[in-house]
């Protein structure tokens, strides 16, 4: 069993819907949670992070972490075509230079 | 800035070979990152290195090897090349810990800038 799981998708959904993204994780030694996302043929890219529990917002994106349900949420609004990519959620202890990923969710916004 | 870069991008190698890839970090990052990614198993940590000493270690066998110079570029090896290992490896950069204000958000010191990968493929 992986420590980071995610559902790999994909997830299609029509443009201007909420797309909902969730990872589970064991072992709660972690204090840093990440979202990436991943367009085709690019490296990852840093969309939000939050330190231990609780919420987030940026703009059309919004991170929840639950730490007593060991759960991470991703949720997209007002979704564009251009958020189709693949979304990673990610966690590190204290230095982010060694980060657990999830498998990554496949995303895809149809016009 | 510029990005952080990767040579080469694609890559064929049999087995048995080995193979170098460089990494060139974006200027005044000292911490640089190495990733597999493969369908099966997403991204898995390598190894992390920061002004020349590697800090962090994943669980890969010895074949997976790396190094950090002076200038903070990295480059990581793997010996004796398995079907296993055709995956994109990827590279990702950053300031690193060691001069962070105090009061400053760790995001600035800590975020990962991922290069564009090299893609292997081992037949």
């Amino acid at each position: 069993q992986k420590e980071v799981e995610q559902d790999p998708g994909p997830l299609s959904v029509p443009e201007g819907a909420i797309v909902s993204l969730n990872c589970t994780y064991s072992n709660s030694a972690f204090q840093y949670f990440m979202w990436y996302r991943q367009y085709s043929r690019k490296g990852p890219e840093l969309l939000m992070y939050t330190y231990s529990s609780g919420n987030k917002e940026d703009g059309r994106f919004t991170a929840q972490v639950d730490k007593s349900s060991k759960y991470i949420s991703l949720f997209i609004r007002d979704s564009q075509p251009s958020d189709s990519a693949t979304y990673l959620c990610a966690r590190a202890r204290y230095s982010w230079g060694k980060l657990q990923f999830g498998a990554g969710t496949q995303v895809v916004v149809t016009p | 800035k510029a990005g952080v870069t990767q040579t080469p991008r694609y890559l064929i190698k049999t087995r048995g070979q080995q193979v170098t890839l460089s990494c060139s970090p974006i200027s005044g990052h000292r911490s640089v990152s190495w990733y597999q990614q493969t369908p099966g198993q997403g991204l898995q940590f390598l190894f992390e290195y920061f002004s020349e000493t590697q800090r962090n270690k994943g669980n890969f066998p010895g074949r997976f090897s790396g190094r950090q110079f002076s200038n903070s570029r990295s480059e990581m090896n793997v010996s004796t090349l398995e079907l296993g290992d055709s995956a994109l490896y990827l590279c990702a950069s950053s300031p690193g810990r060691g001069d962070r204000l105090i009061g400053e958000p760790i995001h600035k010191q800590e975020t990962q800038y991922f290069g564009p990968g090299t893609r292997l493929l081992v037949l």
